[in-house]
């Protein structure tokens, strides 16, 4: 059973980049029907996610993010990452990484059935 | 790129009332591409139906999920103490994964 660990810095300064780390364990991180994904939470709102990366390398963003997003992946050391430059008070949020399984092979097909625990991240000075 | 819009934003519902929530598309993926989420504070979201219809590993059959085209409909027939949550729709469309802004299933 894969599981998903997120980890990084609690607190993140205005203008600066946040850098988080999902770490797998539990099985293999290059499937290809596997995306990896990052979606986040702000406090009081609701689900929105940030974009997912194959294990390919292929990336894919929210348009409402992408300028200052960047998610890469680590296959040897079983991690993939999020960075998201000049960052303000709204990203303030708790972010999860998340699996997403596409195609009839999956047993749960087009879906995120695996997700971290989270991690809250407060932009502040 | 795709927009999920969920109704209501609150249900105010007693434990036995039965819940509807749902889910409108902008554009349609497919029911395939259909899944939803039950989200709790401090906990991560688990999904609960895939395929726009299809239960996960151990979630309770009073969870129903229904729909197709851009029209979705999550219901759960008899709401138990546990089910008070917010619950958020998702589609991947052309490789642009979105969720619904959540319905939070309050107790009245």
């Amino acid at each position: 059973q894969l599981q998903l660990q997120e980890s990084g810095p609690g607190l993140v300064k205005p203008s600066e980049t946040l850098s988080l780390t999902c770490t797998v364990s539990g099985g293999s991180i290059s499937r290809s029907s596997y995306y990896w994904g990052w979606i986040r939470q702000p406090p009081g709102k609701g689900l929105e996610w940030i974009g997912n990366i194959h294990y390919s390398g292929s990336t894919y963003y929210n348009p409402s993010l992408k300028s200052r997003v960047t998610i890469s992946v680590d296959t040897s050391e079983k991690q993939f990452f999020l960075k998201l430059s000049s960052v303000t008070a709204a990203d303030t949020a708790v972010y999860y990484c998340g699996i997403y399984c596409s195609g009839d092979t999956c047993f749960f097909p087009n879906a995120y059935d695996i997700w971290g625990q989270g991690t809250m991240v407060t932009v502040s000075s | 790129e795709i927009v999920m819009t969920q109704s209501p934003a609150t249900l105010s519902l007693s434990p036995g009332e039965r819940a509807t929530l749902s889910c409108r598309a902008s554009q349609s993926a497919g029911s395939h591409f259909l899944s939803w989420y039950q989200h709790k504070p401090g906990q991560a979201p688990r999904l609960l139906i895939y395929g726009a219809s299809t239960r996960a590993t151990g979630i309770p059959a009073r969870f129903s999920g229904s729909g197709s085209g851009t029209d979705f409909t999550l219901t759960i027939s008899s709401l138990q103490p546990e089910d008070f949550a917010v619950y958020y729709c998702h589609q991947d469309y052309n490789f642009s994964w979105t969720f619904g802004q959540g319905t939070k299933v309050e107790i009245k």
